[in-house]
């Protein structure tokens, strides 16, 4: 069956380290999304992309950043990791469709701590 | 003003009992509406999109107010196993077609 994985899931890491989470799809969608989740504000956007090569910014994108190599995976780096950026992780994908927006599909999530 | 608000609740209903849930969004110009689940620690999953004319499954009905920005999620014969966190999406071309949560509104059946 296709699925959308996303590892690790929790990770604890310092002040200023680099961190990568990985978000995996094998439904061959051209859209995949990262965003975080924390309590009291809904899942909000960090970046987006539209298919191999395009990347966005989403609404709350600074101190992090995605590439885009292939259809299926888009890794979300945290160039230097801060406690601002603990938080729950969710990676997301959908189809592509004309004129509006397609069901999207979350990862299970990525719970990070950072101390 | 956020795009997407929601009461937080929590709703505490006994089983059996219906329950309704409202939503608001700011901007006028959106066109794609959707109700997520999330149960505890877990993903949001796609429970309904939400339709012009209104759309019903099961026991689940949705419904949109253009004139006045609210969509609206109506639960009838609540089970336990509808206890969960329900979150409101909205998404507009004029905004790229992000999508924007609410912070969800939070259901407990009680037997």
């Amino acid at each position: 069956d296709a699925e959308i994985t996303q590892s690790p899931r929790h990770k604890i890491t310092e002040t200023g380290r680099q961190v990568t989470l990985a978000c995996h799809q094998t439904w061959n969608h051209n859209n995949m999304f990262w965003y975080r989740q924390d309590l009291g504000h809904g899942l909000r956007l960090i970046h987006y992309s539209y298919g191999v090569q395009d990347t966005n910014k989403g609404e709350v994108s600074d101190g992090y950043s995605v590439s885009r190599s292939n259809t299926e995976d888009l890794p979300l780096t945290l160039e230097s990791a801060a406690s601002s950026q603990t938080s729950v992780y969710f990676c997301a994908s959908s189809e592509s469709r004309a004129g509006g927006q397609e069901t999207q599909y979350f990862g299970p999530g990525t719970r990070l701590l950072v101390l | 003003r956020k795009e997407v608000e929601q009461d937080p609740g929590p709703f505490n209903v006994p089983e059996g009992a219906t329950v309704a849930f409202n939503c608001t969004y700011s901007n006028s110009a959106s066109q794609s509406f959707f109700w997520y689940r999330q149960d505890c620690r877990k993903e949001p999953k796609l429970l309904m999109s939400v339709y012009s004319s209104g759309n019903e499954d099961g026991r689940f009905t949705a419904q949109l107010n253009r004139a006045s920005q609210y969509i609206s999620l109506l639960i009838r014969d609540s089970k336990l196993s509808d206890s969960a966190t329900y979150l409101c999406v909205v998404a507009a071309v004029n905004t790229g077609n992000q999508f924007y949560f609410g912070t969800g509104t939070s259901l407990t059946v009680i037997p």
